[in-house]
């Protein structure tokens, strides 16, 4: 079966510009996760959601960054006004269980790298 | 609040040589432990976890990494490199706070193997 898939793979923005993030989870799972990894860094938790609830976006950086999951399947991760320090690769990473059973395994998209020139 | 500290950056070993990447940790709440490798240009693969059963946790690709509570560390070994292990490890631990499984990461270790 298909894994964890994002779009674009690569995305150069311009200083200033809006950006939209594409997640698509495996299918059928309900709890879906965003990090962050600046170069030479690990990933750093953004926002966490179970099914269409986002019920943690205490690792947006700003309020440029904007996520949203409606149907509860596909994430949308949108930057707004985008600044140099957001160059980054930002993961995707979807589990099939809700978020209390934390030994279950996150399955983590290739990721998108966003670059602001 | 938890936090992962991994003892550095870069690690090089010969092909067939014993790999150990270091791993502490920091956690106010008995720790989920995990251990991450990514290849260039692709996401996380999981190799292992430690979810408080053994403390000899053994994962994919002949990793295996034991949990010391005395010395809040989960370090991952493997006996014999090989080419193919080249790649960036991450070491995490789950904030079990919310409920959910949020990771913290460390900073990561890149591994390489010459021959």
């Amino acid at each position: 079966g298909a894994g964890v898939s994002q779009s674009p793979r690569y995305k150069v923005a311009k200083r200033g510009q809006d950006v939209a993030l594409r997640c698509d989870p495996i299918s059928g799972h309900v709890s879906l996760f965003w990090y962050q990894q600046a170069l030479g860094q690990g990933p750093e938790f953004l926002t966490y959601f179970q099914n269409e609830a986002q019920l943690d976006k205490s690792g947006l950086p700003s309020d440029r960054f904007f996520a949203e999951r409606p149907e509860g399947s596909v994430s949308t991760l949108k930057i707004q006004r985008t600044q140099q320090e957001d160059s980054a690769v930002y993961l995707c990473a979807s589990s099939s269980v809700f978020g209390g059973a934390s030994t279950h395994e996150q399955y983590f998209g290739p990721g998108t790298r966003l670059t602001v020139t | 609040a938890q936090s992962v500290t991994q003892l550095g950056s870069h690690v090089s070993v010969s092909e067939g040589a014993l790999v150990l990447l270091r791993c502490n940790y920091s956690s106010s709440v008995p720790p989920y432990l995990f251990w991450y490798v990514q290849y260039p240009n692709q996401g996380l693969q999981l190799l292992l976890k430690y979810t408080s059963a053994a403390t000899l946790v053994k994962g994919i690709n002949g990793f295996e990494a034991e949990f010391k509570k005395s010395e809040t560390s989960f370090h991952l070994t493997k006996p014999s490199a090989h080419m193919s292990d080249a790649a960036e490890y991450f070491c995490a631990v789950s904030d079990r706070v919310g409920g959910y499984n949020k990771l913290i990461f460390g900073a990561g270790t890149r591994l390489a193997v010459h021959p």
